[in-house]
């Protein structure tokens, strides 16, 4: 079935240390890439995405992407976490065909708890 | 910055009634609201693409007659759970975006809501 994988549901780190979240997807044609934030009690918010051009995408946060497109992969990184960085975080998708219109496609998310 | 609202927040109702939960745009127009549904440690399911006039597109395996979604104005989509039952407790999230369909412009999330079905 096509899908959005993330490789780790749980990650625990201290802070300074880096960062990295896997995410693959299965679909065969042109996608759209995005990764959400959700800290603890509030709603998602985008922290970056990719339509084209540049695969090394920069958002908020001092976090980056980057979208291989031979892996099918959008891996997201920060070089050094902060506590504050503690969140679930989700990669999604949107497939770029007409029956998958601006649907998002979520993966199952990765927990982050960053210590101090 | 876009804000989408949700009310309730919470609700907890008795198996066979039904739910409305509200979604709002505070400040843009929403061409496209978004209905997901969230289990406990499981990521978002996509159930149905609201535009604003128009039927709501289901997803497969979304019981349309069960989730009745209407979109009514560009600032506010409900979501009914009819004769709900305690499978349906769950914790359902909208999102809306301006433009077509969401594919170029960021959905921005409201907080959801938290339905339990006793």
């Amino acid at each position: 079935a096509q899908s959005v994988s993330q490789h780790n549901h749980h990650v625990i780190l201290s802070e300074a240390a880096s960062l990295e979240l896997g995410c693959n997807y299965s679909y065969g044609g042109t996608v759209n890439l995005f990764w959400y934030v959700q800290y603890p009690g509030q709603h998602l918010q985008l922290l970056l995405k990719y339509f084209s051009g540049d695969p090394l995408v920069k958002g908020i946060k001092g976090f980056e992407a980057e979208f291989i497109k031979s892996k099918f992969s959008f891996n997201l990184r920060k070089p050094s976490v902060q506590w504050s960085d503690t969140a679930e975080y989700f990669c999604a998708v949107i497939r770029m065909t007409t029956d998958s219109w601006g649907k998002l496609q979520f993966g199952a998310g990765t927990q982050v708890v960053v210590t101090p | 910055g876009a804000v989408v609202s949700q009310h309730p927040s919470w609700v907890i109702c008795k198996s066979g009634t039904s739910v409305k939960i509200e979604c709002r745009s505070l400040d843009f127009q929403a061409t496209t609201m978004f209905w997901y549904r969230q289990f406990p440690k499981q990521s978002l399911m996509l159930m149905a693409t609201s535009n604003e006039g128009s039927k709501a597109t289901y997803e497969q395996g979304v019981e349309k007659d069960k989730f009745l979604i209407n979109h009514a104005s560009l600032t506010l989509s409900t979501l009914t759970v009819t004769s709900a039952h305690p499978e349906d407790s769950s914790f359902y999230i909208c999102s809306a975006t301006f433009g077509a369909s969401g594919i170029y412009n960021e959905q921005f999330f409201g907080p959801g809501t938290r339905l339990t079905v006793l």
